[in-house]
């Protein structure tokens, strides 16, 4: 069972660049690198996922080094609307996942003007 | 196209009731899993169906239960309610299931036990 750690919070401005980093030292051949956004009172959101090297999409970039043992989600140029909690998930996206999908704490960012 | 919607939204009950929630998921979705999560222990993992069939489950005693319809709706069903089950109870929903990847989730169901 993957788990992850991930800082407890961090602090950003406006306009910076946000790296935010998950260790996932046991993770697994078939597990992915999932991260999830979530605002106050809504459910998490998808926002990237990866198996290895690079992958980016229009909100967020995400880094995997080739040991896999860790991912770091980046945000690029950050508005205070991206003030929020960020999840990192592994686990095998296949049909079977069970108990295997979990969610940390995560890591709480919050931009500052 | 319409997102998942759970009802109801907030919910107060008392310690020994039971309860019971609703999720309808987007459109065309066969896979509706559920997620209680707390301050204390974050997001976990309850179950998921997938065509009206339970196929996956978390480590939760057998007091949560749920079920799906044929038109994929689901409900989660919490007996004998203790006050440590206070949370938010989210559903996401997705295509064709596969953990919480790409799957879209509700705004929640905040339970409270008193």
């Amino acid at each position: 069972l993957a788990k992850t750690t991930q800082p407890i919070s961090m602090d950003s401005y406006e306009g910076q660049e946000v790296n935010i980093t998950c260790s996932h030292n046991n993770i697994a051949t078939n597990d992915y690198i999932t991260w999830y956004q979530q605002f106050p009172s809504q459910g998490p959101r998808f926002i990237i996922q990866g198996y290895k090297t690079k992958v980016t999409n229009e909100v967020a970039s995400l880094f995997i080094p080739a040991d896999r043992k860790s991912s770091t989600l980046s945000l690029p140029r950050v508005s205070l609307s991206d003030t929020a909690v960020y999840y990192c998930l592994v686990g095998d996206i296949g049909d079977n996942y069970g108990q295997n999908f979990v969610f940390g704490p995560g890591t709480r960012l919050s931009v500052l003007p | 196209k319409a997102g998942v919607t759970q009802t109801p939204r907030y919910l107060i009950k008392t310690r020994g009731q039971q309860v019971t929630l609703s999720c309808s998921p987007i459109s065309g979705h066969r896979s509706v899993s559920w997620y209680q999560q707390t301050p204390g222990q974050g997001l976990q993992f309850l179950f998921e169906y997938f065509s009206e069939t339970q196929r996956n489950k978390g480590n939760f005693p057998g007091r949560f239960s749920g079920r799906q319809f044929s038109n994929s709706r689901s409900e989660m069903n919490v007996s004998t309610l203790e006050l440590g089950d206070s949370a938010l109870y989210l559903c996401a929903s997705s295509w064709s299931g596969g953990g919480p990847t790409e799957a879209f989730f509700g705004q929640g169901t905040r339970l409270t036990v008193v």
